[in-house]
């Protein structure tokens, strides 16, 4: 079945530093693409999206790529605040049926130091 | 506009004991999912209902089950509780049930099963 992968962390980086967290898929055909942050005590937000082949997906300075000859969609930020200090998930949308189920990676815990 | 709302927030149930969630989406969506988040197992699709149908359904037992009401909104019970069950269940919804459509989430029950 449909999975995603991502590297597990914890990551820690001081302010400014860059992101990079890892994602690779594995599906038929051109699932939708998401990345999703979980802050402390709350629900998921949808951070970007991209639904087909070499869409980037941005929001809030965090880029992600559709990558389909790696089957990959990196989350980057190019300078990172505490506020980025978060639970963050790669996930997927099946490419068949109508259906809106979202499989969704491990998770990435995220820490952002001063 | 409101946001998903869940209630309750927070509960504490025995095990053997059932439970019913309330899931109230967005003023206008129709389509409402439920995931079960663990440490252990991260986020994993529990249903998915479109206009009172259930249109799709996790690898999960036969004690969790669920419904949509004409108004949208959902419930979700499980029956004969087992410690295994505490998590944190989260809500979604969306105005289309279509592909890469983004989903917005309730802030979650966290269940606690002792």
């Amino acid at each position: 079945g449909d999975s995603v992968t991502q590297m597990e962390g914890p990551v820690t980086l001081s302010e400014e530093a860059f992101l990079t967290i890892n994602c690779t898929y594995t599906a038929t055909g051109y699932p939708s693409l998401f990345w999703y942050v979980q802050y402390p005590g709350e629900g998921l937000q949808l951070l970007l999206k991209a639904t087909k082949a070499d869409d980037k997906g941005s929001n809030k300075g965090f880029e992600a790529t559709y990558r389909k000859e790696t089957t990959s969609f990196h989350l980057e930020k190019g300078s990172v605040q505490v506020s980025d200090s978060a639970v963050y998930f790669c996930a997927l949308t099946p490419a068949r049926g109508g259906s809106e189920k979202l499989v969704f990676g491990k998770g990435t815990k995220l820490t952002v130091n001063p | 506009k409101a946001g998903v709302t869940q209630t309750p927030r927070y509960l504490i149930k025995t095990r053997g004991q059932q439970v019913t969630l309330s899931c109230s989406p967005i003023s206008g969506h129709r389509s409402v999912s439920w995931y079960q988040q663990t440490p252990g197992q991260g986020l994993q699709f529990l249903f998915e209902y479109f206009s009172e149908t259930q249109r799709n359904k996790g690898n999960f037992p036969g004690r969790f089950s669920g419904r949509q009401f004409s108004n949208s909104r959902s419930e979700m019970n499980v029956s004969t509780l087992e410690l295994g069950d505490s998590a944190l269940y989260l809500c979604a919804s969306s105005s289309l049930m279509a592909r890469g459509h983004e989903q917005y989430f309730g802030p979650g029950t966290r269940l606690t099963v002792t």
